[in-house]
């Protein structure tokens, strides 16, 4: 059963515009969400991070949206650059038990 | 900070083989580390919670004595996939997490590629 969904395989994207990657997850005691990038042959980094206790967080050019009631959080990247190009993953947790991953999001911002 | 270092990157071994797959904290002390299996064009899924000086805890569904995990310091834990398959070809990350650090993220090695023939 996939807690975490990430609907969209692949997202296409001119450079300097603006990037919307999308999650949807199940579980409503999920407490703390992540979005990490991955690059081919590496393992994900790290790229931002919100609590259930907020709804924006931004950080640069990524700012991470987070709808409890819909039980859906966003990933904004503007502007895209061509360096953002990666396969996005979004990740859920409770009370930092464990981490649930969606299947990722390939992102091509063409130049 | 917060390097985690995987090895091998790949590895390719005939059927019944063993792997052992190592798993380093490089820069911090990690009480908790995690393996995943990736498969093609899907999510990541935890199979299992390695913590220093106990015993793993496994997902549902993975078996204990086929994938071995030892995390026997708080830099380093590693995985042994015994008596390889070709359906344990996968794509098989580590992370872990910074120990005394509460609410943050997993930091994950580049991964190790398994190729059984």
């Amino acid at each position: 059963d996939q807690q975490v969904k990430q609907n969209s395989p692949s997202l296409s994207v001119q450079e300097g515009r603006i990037s919307i990657l999308n999650c949807d997850y199940t579980n409503s005691m999920f407490d703390y969400f992540l979005w990490y990038k991955k690059y081919p042959a590496e393992g994900p980094t790290f790229l931002i991070s919100i609590s259930s206790i907020k709804d924006k967080n931004e950080d640069g050019r990524f700012t991470v949206f987070l709808n409890k009631s819909a039980k859906h959080l966003s990933l904004h990247i503007v502007p895209s650059q061509p360096g953002d190009s990666a396969v996005y993953f979004c990740a859920a947790s409770s009370n930092f038990n464990k981490f649930y991953f969606g299947s990722g999001t390939k992102l091509n911002v063409k130049p | 900070g917060a390097v985690v270092s995987q090895h091998p990157s790949w590895v390719i071994c005939k059927s019944g083989t063993s792997v052992k797959i190592e798993c380093r904290s490089l820069d911090f002390q990690a009480t908790t580390m995690f393996w995943y299996r990736q498969f093609p064009k899907q999510s990541l899924m935890l199979m299992a919670t390695s913590n220093e000086g106990s015993k793993a805890t496994y997902e549902q569904g993975v078996e204990k004595d086929k994938f071995l995990i030892n995390h026997a310091s708080l830099t380093l834990s590693t995985l042994t996939v015994t008596s390889a398959h070709p359906e344990d070809s996968s794509f098989y990350i580590c992370s872990a997490t910074k120990t005394g650090y509460s609410n943050q993220p997993q930091h994950f090695g580049d991964g190790t590629r398994l190729s059984i023939l």
